[in-house]
């Protein structure tokens, strides 16, 4: 069975740049995959923020992007600030009815 | 005002049932196509099952399969997950959520604040 990877944890400065992926255990992601990103703090609903892999939710500010790097799903974050301190989660259709979350990265602003 | 609200969680046996439902309010229900996603007490979020706008497709985590049904009533704008012969491991807050596209994988827009679902003897 194909698991969606995500780097366990990141941190990032203040005003720095983070990139989170979301790869597979086997194979690479591609736009066929339908990326989406989502935030989640503690004790709440999560949030969406990218789907199909690089359309922004409505609310969601510019200083969160997704794209394909490589072959992998890349949420990228710009100027990052302390409320960004989140988890992130993406999921990944799988084809046949079947969509996948990678196990989520813990982001640290620092 | 799109809502969608959970309800129907609550402590059960292992080896029980509990019906969730999802009220949604404030957009076409029956023009969606409709998600359970569940989150383990301090882990990740994990699709559970997704059931497409009139109700006559359906597809389910590995996990969950021949125990979970999905199932939804348009003219009651409501969203169901019937879960059998629950385990520990299905322990979880449950969310149901909205896809944003015509088939049922573009992602989601909205989201429940989720139900509770305890197992335990």
């Amino acid at each position: 069975q194909t698991v969606v990877t995500q780097e366990p944890s990141f941190s990032v400065s203040p005003g720095g740049t983070a990139t989170l992926t979301c790869g597979l255990s086997s194979g690479s992601v591609s736009s066929n995959h339908y990326p989406s990103w989502y935030q989640q703090t503690p004790g709440q609903a999560p949030r969406t923020l990218i789907y199909r892999t690089n359309t922004r939710s409505s609310g969601v500010p510019d200083r969160f992007s997704g794209s394909i790097l490589g072959n992998k799903a890349a949420l990228t974050i710009t100027g990052a600030q302390a409320d960004d301190e989140s988890d992130y989660y993406c999921v990944l259709y799988m084809g046949s009815g079947i969509l996948v979350f990678g196990g989520g990265t813990k982001l640290t602003v620092l | 005002e799109v809502q969608l609200v959970e309800s129907g969680g609550g402590l059960v046996q292992p080896g029980g049932s509990l019906r969730l439902s999802c009220a949604a309010s404030g957009f076409t229900f029956s023009s969606y196509w409709m998600h359970w996603v569940r989150q383990a007490p301090g882990k990740g979020l994990v699709w559970v099952s997704r059931i497409n706008s009139d109700g006559s497709s359906t597809s389910y985590a590995d996990s969950v399969k021949g125990r979970f049904t999905i199932s939804r009533d348009n003219a009651k704008n409501t969203l169901y997950l019937q879960m059998n012969s629950l385990r520990a491991e299905d322990m979880a807050v449950y969310y149901c959520t909205r896809d944003l596209g015509p088939r049922g994988y573009s992602g989601y827009d909205y989201w429940g604040q989720g139900t509770l679902v305890t197992v335990s003897s």
